[in-house]
């Protein structure tokens, strides 16, 4: 079965950039989108269709995708920005949808 | 402001069966495909199932296939999950969310807890 590959964790200070990285075999193919999830709470959409930011999102929230790789990227990361952080994409047939294993991102 | 509201949960023992529903408002729900993700406690998130946006379509996850049926009542603007055969692997934090045709999920729901225990 497909799946996405994504680090446990990533640590940053507060102001500094931090970055996600996805992996998948469709992703050349298939759009990565990315989902914020805070301890008992939904998740919520950051980035949808690789590098568009849904309303409300901050500007400090951008992706972008190469190859087999989406990223990312939290420019001057907040400590509000802690979270774990899922990336979304469908298999190369888009009859299977994965997440990611979720990264946990410590601003600290 | 998008609402889903996500109810059935329960403790249930293995085998047993559940029906989970998820109820819509505030935005044209037969617009919409749907989706069911969940959550083990502690662990990442799972996609289990889709629908597209007048039910005619519909997709698993392998690790469902055949024990869950997904369906909606666009006039009721309800989603349903019928869960049959369940096992111990299945406890988790069950969420619906919608998404736009053929895109990923926009809006979700607060969830709902299924536990899979004797």
């Amino acid at each position: 079965s497909y799946e996405l590959t994504q680090p446990p964790s990533v640590s940053v200070s507060p102001g500094q950039t931090a970055r996600i990285t996805c992996s998948g075999d469709a992703l050349p193919k298939k759009y990565a989108n990315w989902y914020q999830q805070k301890p008992g709470q939904a998740p919520v959409l950051v980035i949808y269709e690789d590098r568009k930011r849904p309303s409300g999102i901050p500007e400090r929230f951008s992706g972008s995708s190469s190859g087999t790789e989406a990223t990312l990227t939290i420019s001057g990361a907040q400590v509000e920005d802690e979270a774990d952080y899922y990336c979304y994409s469908p298999d190369s047939s888009g009859n299977q949808e994965v997440f990611g294993g979720g990264t946990k991102l410590t601003v600290l | 402001e998008v609402q889903l509201v996500e109810s059935g949960g329960g403790l249930v023992q293995p085998g047993g069966s559940l029906r989970l529903s998820c109820a819509a408002s505030k935005f044209t729900f037969s617009n919409y495909w749907m989706h069911w993700v969940r959550q083990a406690p502690g662990k990442g998130l799972v996609w289990v199932s889709r629908i597209n946006d007048d039910g005619s379509s519909t997709t698993y996850a392998d690790s469902v296939k055949g024990r869950f049926t997904i369906s909606r009542d666009n006039a009721k603007k309800t989603l349903y999950l019928q869960m049959d055969s369940l096992r111990a692997e299945d406890t988790a934090v069950y969420y619906c969310a919608r998404a736009p045709a053929g895109n990923s999920p926009d809006y979700w729901g607060q969830g709902t807890l299924v536990t899979v225990s004797s």
